[in-house]
């Protein structure tokens, strides 16, 4: 049992380039989140998803997309990167109550 | 919308003292509240949680309490170890009703010094 696992661990952009972050679980959750964390802001939800084909914004959700095609990955792209998209993002998945994190994907924008 | 307030931001015990961090909650419909433990790059991991029809709960070192008038809940950790430094983040969801999210607090850096 991987749990959650995300793709890639570390990646530096390019104001205005794209990327999709891949977020994948094996198991078998209903639900999946995508999160932002800042130095002093905590954990802030971005977008997330309460089953495969379904997606909804959370708090801070401008400049994001995410896809769920399948139940087991949920995606997050970022169409054309900001600075201020420099952030370490995570993706959960989870059962009736507890979240599981992934290991998270440190992303830096120039 | 839903607010988690978390205090305080930091927070420096000696070690085998108790450290107490606190949050404060909007929604009253609220129904499930983790505390969540991060240590420097790693992900957040859950450390005791309680649900919304339970006024405290222990495991071992910790505990959390709840007052649902007041809408605070609270973590205990007694006799502090320096491998409990870390960030604490609280959070509060409506699980089972209109929402499906945790909103989280601030977090607390907490030092546990030798």
């Amino acid at each position: 049992n991987a749990g959650v696992t995300q793709t890639p661990k570390f990646r530096v952009l390019k104001t205005g380039q794209s990327m999709t972050l891949l977020c994948a679980q094996d198991m078998n959750h209903e639900y999946m989140y995508w999160y932002r964390q800042d130095p002093g802001m905590g954990l802030r939800l971005i977008h997330y998803s309460v089953g495969e084909g379904t997606t909804a914004k959370g708090e801070v959700p401008d400049g994001y997309n995410v896809s769920r095609l399948k139940k087991q990955n949920f995606l997050l792209g970022l169409e054309s990167a900001a600075p201020s998209q420099t952030s370490v993002y995570f993706c959960a998945s989870r059962d009736f109550y507890e979240q599981y994190f992934g290991p998270g994907t440190r992303l830096t924008v120039t | 919308g839903e607010n988690v307030e978390q205090h305080p931001s930091t927070l420096s015990v000696q070690e085998g003292d108790s450290a107490v961090i606190k949050c404060t909650y909007s929604d009253s419909a609220s129904n499930y509240f983790p505390w969540y433990k991060q240590e420097l790059g790693k992900r957040p991991q859950l450390i005791i949680d309680i649900r919304s029809n339970v006024g405290e709960k222990k495991d071992q070192r910790i505990a959390v309490t709840l007052n649902k008038t007041a809408k605070h809940f609270s973590l205990h950790i007694t006799e502090t170890q320096p491998e409990d430094s870390a960030v604490y983040f609280c959070a509060a969801s409506t699980y089972g009703g209109a929402t499906n999210k945790l909103i989280f607090g601030t977090g607390t850096l907490l030092a546990v010094q030798p």
